[in-house]
Formats: structure tokens, C-alpha cells, sequence
């Protein structure tokens, strides 16, 4: 399995741009980058997903390496709402036709007033 | 619905009760599957659904964890004579089909704590 790398934590001022960074040197051709993000007491968030080029939402941006080994997470303004685990993930196809989420540590971004 | 719900949002069980969680997806959502957090942990997978069927339950961790899902809705995850080390929180997410999923990603639900005393 496709395994992803992420600090632990990262800090942000408010109102200030964030870019959250993933490693996933050993992904394949055809994995997608999902990003889900965590706040305290709920279940986890889908935010943005790409494949080879950077993608932007309402919620973030994501930037996606030329060699793909790598993405970062950009929230643009960060707000004290933005305080969570964000989760940087290579869905694993489970070959029964499901597609399983394999969550690890995340990094736990703090947003200072 | 609007979103996914699961019901009890909290559960307080006697060791070796049996408990049923319940969730209700996304109308429309083929997939669900149902996964658990541990204090301090990732999400452990536990179960997929597709419609009705289960092709995938190789994360249920013993014989005392099964799962149904009726009319391609509602899914119950029921825990047999509960031991401590089930307390977590049971978190279900629901999909389009796999063959659309690429594009959305799940919807997960606030999910049920469960506390084994």
C-alpha cells in the first residue's frame, strides 16, 4: 500500500495562509490524494482530492507535484474554524470493489488568534 | 437525508451486553462502509456495503461484530457481549459507487461513542 508522510503539527495565524505538506514517494500511476480534515468531537471531513493537476474548491487548493511524490494542502486564510487533524490519504482498493480509507497520525494544525 | 446520521450519538453498555449502532446514509449512496477510532487513533476499516451485499468485512475484528443493511439504506452494526476494549467511536461514511467515488469522496457521520463500564 501507497503510505503518506505528514508533520505532526503545524501552527497558523489567523486570517494567514497555511500549506500543508504530504509525502507519498511510493504512489502509483492510477492513486488518487484525498484530503480529509478532523475537528475535535466529529467525524472526519472529505476537502479536496486530485489526481495530476492542482485542483482548487471552496474549501482549499491542492498542489500536486510534477513526479506526484508529494502534494500540499494550501487553506488560503486560515480561521479559527480551520483547527484540526488534516489527513493526507492514498485510498486503498481493497480488490471487492471497495475503496478503504487508511488514516494515520495526520498533522494537527493550530490556528492562533 | 442531508447528511450521514448515526444513532446513538453516546452508548454506555455493561461488559458484555450486546449493543446495535445504527446509520443512515445519504439518500442515493450506494457504498457505505463503517470504521472505528480508538482514543488517540487513526480510523481502523471495519466493513463495506455495496447496496444490500458485503463484499468486504475483513476488518471486523472477531465473530461478536456483524453487520446488516436494508433496502440499500440504513446499515446496523451490532456488537455481541461487549468487552472494554470495544469501546471507541464508530464512525459510518457512505459514497456514490466505486466506479464515482474517484470524484466525491465519502460523507462520514458524527458517529456513535460507544463506553464499555
Amino acid at each position: 500500500d501507497a503510505k503518506t508522510t505528514q508533520p505532526n503539527s503545524m501552527e497558523s495565524n489567523e486570517e494567514e495562509p497555511v500549506h500543508l505538506p504530504c509525502n507519498h514517494s511510493t504512489i502509483s500511476g492510477t492513486d488518487y490524494i484525498h484530503w480529509y480534515r478532523q475537528l475535535p468531537s466529529q467525524g472526519p471531513e472529505y476537502v479536496i482530492h486530485g489526481l495530476t493537476s492542482n485542483v482548487n474548491n471552496r474549501m482549499a487548493s491542492l498542489a500536486i507535484a510534477e513526479d506526484r511524490k508529494s502534494s500540499t494542502l494550501i487553506l488560503h486564510r486560515a480561521t479559527l474554524r480551520d483547527a484540526a487533524v488534516y489527513y493526507c490519504i492514498l485510498p486503498n482498493s481493497s480488490g471487492a470493489g471497495s475503496y478503504q480509507l487508511t488514516f494515520g497520525k495526520g498533522t494537527k494544525l493550530s490556528v492562533i488568534p | 437525508g442531508a447528511g450521514v446520521s448515526q444513532s446513538p450519538s453516546n452508548k454506555v453498555t455493561e461488559k458484555g451486553k450486546d449493543v446495535e449502532l445504527r446509520c443512515d446514509p445519504i439518500s442515493g449512496h450506494t457504498a457505505l462502509y463503517w470504521y472505528r477510532q480508538s482514543l488517540g487513533q487513526g480510523l481502523e476499516f471495519l466493513i463495506y456495503f455495496q447496496g444490500n451485499s458485503a463484499p468486504d468485512k475483513s476488518g471486523l475484528p472477531s465473530d461478536r461484530f456483524s453487520a446488516e443493511r436494508t433496502g440499500g439504506s440504513v446499515s446496523t452494526l451490532t456488537i455481541q457481549r461487549t468487552q472494554q476494549e470495544d469501546s471507541a467511536v464508530y464512525l459510518c461514511a457512505s459514497s456514490l459507487a466505486p466506479s464515482q467515488w474517484s470524484n466525491y469522496g465519502y460523507t462520514f457521520g458524527s458517529g456513535t461513542r460507544l463506553t464499555v463500564v
